[in-house]
């Protein structure tokens, strides 16, 4: 069975940085790109980028570039996104999801809620 | 960017209606398109991929149809799990965008 699991809530200062994880089970990690997704205030939904597992290349939404990076440990097939510089424009819940070239997006984590406040 | 237009923003409707929303795509000759289902505090979960086909163990009062630029979701008779947001993504061009969503109510 596919899960992605994440990591839990953070609660974070205005301009601090924030690791999001997110470990992969039930497929080869490897094989499938993963994409991160921001939701914003319960319904918009922003896609931040992707990472392809195998040869750790990433393509990200310009509005991301300079917040987010994303990496990946195949070691423990798990997947990271890191924000930098929050502010409250970043509060949001985060969400891995799975790319399969044949059916898109297919499988998401649960999600991580980051609230950003002082 | 491609824009998902995607309407209307809310609907209600009663139990075993039959159900339409629409994305249209403000630009793109060749859309691969997902319809997701969202309900409150969840993931979203994938319905449709490659525009028209249903995910494995999705009831098959859900379809979705392209034409053109324009996708629809269809629900062919409203039950009251269908209760949730829905919506559209295109993952044809970078960056990949989202539909603003249609949040559905049971009357």
């Amino acid at each position: 069975e596919v899960q992605l699991q994440q990591s839990g809530p953070e609660l974070e200062k205005p301009g601090a940085s924030v690791k999001i994880s997110c470990k992969a089970s039930g497929y080869s990690f490897t094989g499938y790109n993963m994409n991160w997704v921001k939701q914003s205030n319960g319904k918009s939904l922003e896609w931040i980028g992707n990472i392809d597992p195998y040869y750790g290349g990433t393509s990200y939404n310009q509005k991301f570039k300079g917040k987010a990076t994303l990496t990946v440990d195949k070691s423990s097939s798990t997947a990271y996104m890191q924000l930098k510089s929050l502010t409250s424009e970043d509060s949001a819940v985060y969400y891995c999801a799975r790319w399969s070239h044949y059916y898109g997006v297919d499988y998401w984590g649960q999600g991580t809620t980051l609230t950003v406040s002082s | 960017d491609v824009q998902m237009i995607q309407s209307p923003s809310s609907l209600s409707a009663s139990l075993g209606d039959i159900v339409t929303m629409t994305c249209q795509a403000s630009q793109g000759t060749s859309i691969n398109l997902n319809w997701f289902q969202q309900k409150p505090g969840k993931a979203p979960k994938l319905l449709i991929y490659g525009a028209s086909n249903l995910e494995d163990g999705v009831p098959s009062r859900f379809s979705g149809s392209r034409y053109g630029t324009d996708f629809t979701l269809t629900i062919s008779s409203l039950e009251d799990e269908d209760m949730a947001t829905y919506f559209c993504l295109q993952h044809s061009y970078l960056p990949w965008t989202f539909g603003g969503g249609t949040k559905l109510e049971i009357k």
